[in-house]
Parts: C-alpha cells; sequence; structure tokens
C-alpha cells in the first residue's frame, strides 16, 4: 500500500526565515510525486510534479526536490502570502490515483 | 476555462436525508476524481472516472455512496441514507492524459449531517 508521511504537521516562520517541508514515501513504482498547495476554503492548487530522483522544480520561492525515498519543499525567504498547507502526493506506475499525505500547516508571520 | 466546478458549496442535512454532490469537469479533461477530505483521514480517494467510465471505487466507503458519471461534462457523488459520520469536505477533481500535469481540484463541497 502507498504511504506518504509529512513532517512538520505545522510550521511558523518570520517572513524572510527559509525553511524545508518534508515528504517521505514508500510506493510500489513511483510514476510522479505532487506538491499541491490548500488555502483555507479552496481546493488544492497544483503545483509541481517531479518523476525521478535528482530531480528539481522552481517557483517563485519554491523549490521542490526529489530523492528515491523522500521530497522537500524548500521554501526561500517567505512571505506572508505563502500561508497555506502543503500536500504531496504519489502516484504509483500501477495505477492512476494519488495518495495524499497530512500535508503541513505553514504560517508566515510578518 | 472556469475550472472544475462543484456545486452545493454548502450543504446541512438531516440524517437519514439523500444528498447529491454535483460536479462539472474542465472541457477535454478525460479523468474524474472524488476526494473526501477530514480532518482526522486527510484526503481519501473515493472513486475515479476515465472516458466517463468507472475505473476503481475502492475507496467508496459503503454501499450508501453511489457515482455516476452519465458524460463527460457531469457527475453526481449520492450519499443514501446520510450520516453524522460522513460529514466532511467532498472535492472533485479532474486531469487530462492520466496525472502528468496534475489534477485540477474544484473548490469543493463542505457536507455537515446532523
Amino acid at each position: 500500500e502507498d504511504q506518504v508521511t509529512q513532517s512538520p504537521e505545522a510550521l511558523r516562520l518570520q517572513e524572510g526565515e527559509s525553511s524545508s517541508l518534508n515528504c517521505s514515501y514508500t510506493v510500489s513504482g513511483l510514476r510522479g510525486l505532487f506538491w499541491y498547495r490548500q488555502d483555507p476554503g479552496k481546493g488544492p492548487e497544483f503545483l509541481f510534479t517531479l518523476y525521478s530522483a535528482g530531480e528539481e522544480k522552481e517557483k517563485e520561492r519554491l523549490k521542490a526536490t526529489l530523492t528515491k525515498k523522500e521530497s522537500f519543499l524548500h521554501i526561500t525567504a517567505p512571505k506572508p502570502e505563502d500561508s497555506a498547507t502543503y500536500l504531496c502526493a504519489v502516484q504509483a506506475t500501477s495505477g492512476s490515483r494519488l495518495t495524499f499525505g497530512e500535508g503541513t500547516q505553514l504560517t508566515v508571520n510578518p | 476555462d472556469a475550472g472544475v466546478i462543484q456545486s452545493p458549496r454548502h450543504e446541512v442535512t438531516e440524517m437519514g436525508q439523500e444528498v447529491t454532490l454535483r460536479c462539472k469537469p474542465i472541457s477535454g479533461h478525460d479523468y474524474l476524481f472524488w476526494y473526501r477530505q477530514t480532518m482526522m483521514r486527510g484526503l481519501e480517494l473515493l472513486i475515479y472516472f476515465n472516458n466517463n467510465v468507472p475505473i476503481d471505487d475502492s475507496g467508496m466507503p459503503e454501499d450508501r455512496f453511489s457515482a455516476k458519471m452519465p458524460n463527460a461534462s457531469f457527475s453526481t457523488l449520492k450519499i443514501q441514507p446520510s450520516e453524522p459520520r460522513d460529514s466532511a469536505v467532498y472535492f472533485c477533481a479532474s486531469s487530462e492524459r492520466r496525472t502528468a500535469y496534475g489534477y485540477t481540484f474544484g473548490s469543493g463541497t463542505r457536507l455537515t449531517v446532523v
């Protein structure tokens, strides 16, 4: 069974204080690892897809990296508008479903 | 495109009543997914369709839940009879070419069963 574990559950940062979110996974053959952002009262919003170990993707202050066992979402010099819940999900080669982690709730204080 | 459209946004119903949630996927997307989100269990896949055909319904909690996709632009998730433990946010998502570009989620329906 595919499993995704995210840590920490919650993270509070000061504006400009860089940090990383972790996503550990087990999957029987990885087709893709996905990062989403979810704001309160809204559906998850797609950020990145990573397909193989060593791959990196960047978008503004966010950079996602992938190893064979985990992925990191690095947030550089965050701003209050980066506050949200960040979700990680995996898709196995055997199917189309995404298995999500519980998410990391990020709060960036001004 | 208006994105994935779900209705209603909020639903409050009494235990035992039938509830129908609706979803309009993005035009051209051939996959449609129904997810449920709770604090305890996070996002759980209930069922998904490919080209209007149900592919995997192993996440549907029990026979009280049913989903249909009569055409490429509409899907429903029905709960009959509803129970308090069904209270959650239900999301619909759609994608094309499996999940190469990630799912696009709707804004969700917050269901409260009292």
